[in-house]
């Protein structure tokens, strides 16, 4: 089973700096099959990027997502308000899906 | 309007069995994979498994094949995850998804409201 490992645990950014979250594989994986999700408390997650760097419908341009084999990266370009949350990444092998723990976006 | 809807939140006592279901509506509910995802109080997200309505077709998550069954109704596109005898350790949110699957991607698209599972004695 492939694992996920995401960096920073948490991440504290003002409103307005840009974001950069890391996404590691423990073995290489299609860049069709990692997708971002948002998650914000009290909220179930929302999809951003699939296919490693497609915005989902609705997603504003400051969310970027890059990478391919075992490193992938989620930007955001300039933190709005409504972007401090938690990020997951997730893959899809082995019939399966698996997500990495998470990384927390909080305002400094 | 594309969306999944989930029922109630539930409590229930050790040893007693559960079935929460995630109905879909605004699409061909035949044509995606629906998935399960369990999150702990104060934790991450957890992909339990996927069915395909059409035919039933079932694939679990290792950790939780053998702890759950995921099964879906296509005449009410409905699909359920329930199990025979909780535990404490079941205590969580559970969400429904959809998958969306192309040559471009493969994540889950539109999410259910999630439904709070609390197993105590």
């Amino acid at each position: 089973e492939i694992v996920l490992t995401q960096s920073p645990g948490t991440l504290s950014l003002s409103p307005g700096e840009r974001a950069t979250l890391s996404c590691r594989a423990s073995q290489s994986v299609s860049s069709s099959y990692l997708a971002w999700y948002q998650q914000k408390p009290g909220q179930a997650p929302r999809l951003l990027i699939y296919g490693a760097s497609s915005r989902a419908t609705g997603i504003p341009d400051r969310f970027s997502g890059s990478g391919s084999g075992t490193d992938f990266t989620l930007t955001i370009s300039r933190l709005e308000p409504e972007d401090f949350a938690v990020y997951y990444c997730q893959q899809y092998g082995s019939s399966t899906f698996t997500f990495g723990p998470g990384t927390k976006v909080d305002i400094k | 309007e594309v969306q999944l809807v989930q029922s109630g939140a539930e409590v229930k006592k050790p040893g007693e069995s559960l079935r929460i279901s995630c109905k879909g509506s605004g699409y061909y509910f035949t044509n995606y994979w629906i998935g399960w995802v369990r999150q702990m109080p104060g934790k991450g997200l957890e992909c339990m498994g996927i069915i395909y309505p059409a035919d039933s077709d079932t694939r679990y998550s290792p950790s939780f094949q053998g702890q759950v069954t995921i099964s879906a109704d296509k005449s009410i596109t409905t699909a359920y995850l329930q199990w025979s005898s909780l535990k404490a350790s079941d205590t969580a949110m559970y969400y429904c998804a959809r998958r969306y699957s192309s040559g471009s991607g493969d994540a889950f698209d539109i999410w259910g409201q999630g439904t709070m599972v609390t197993v105590s004695s």
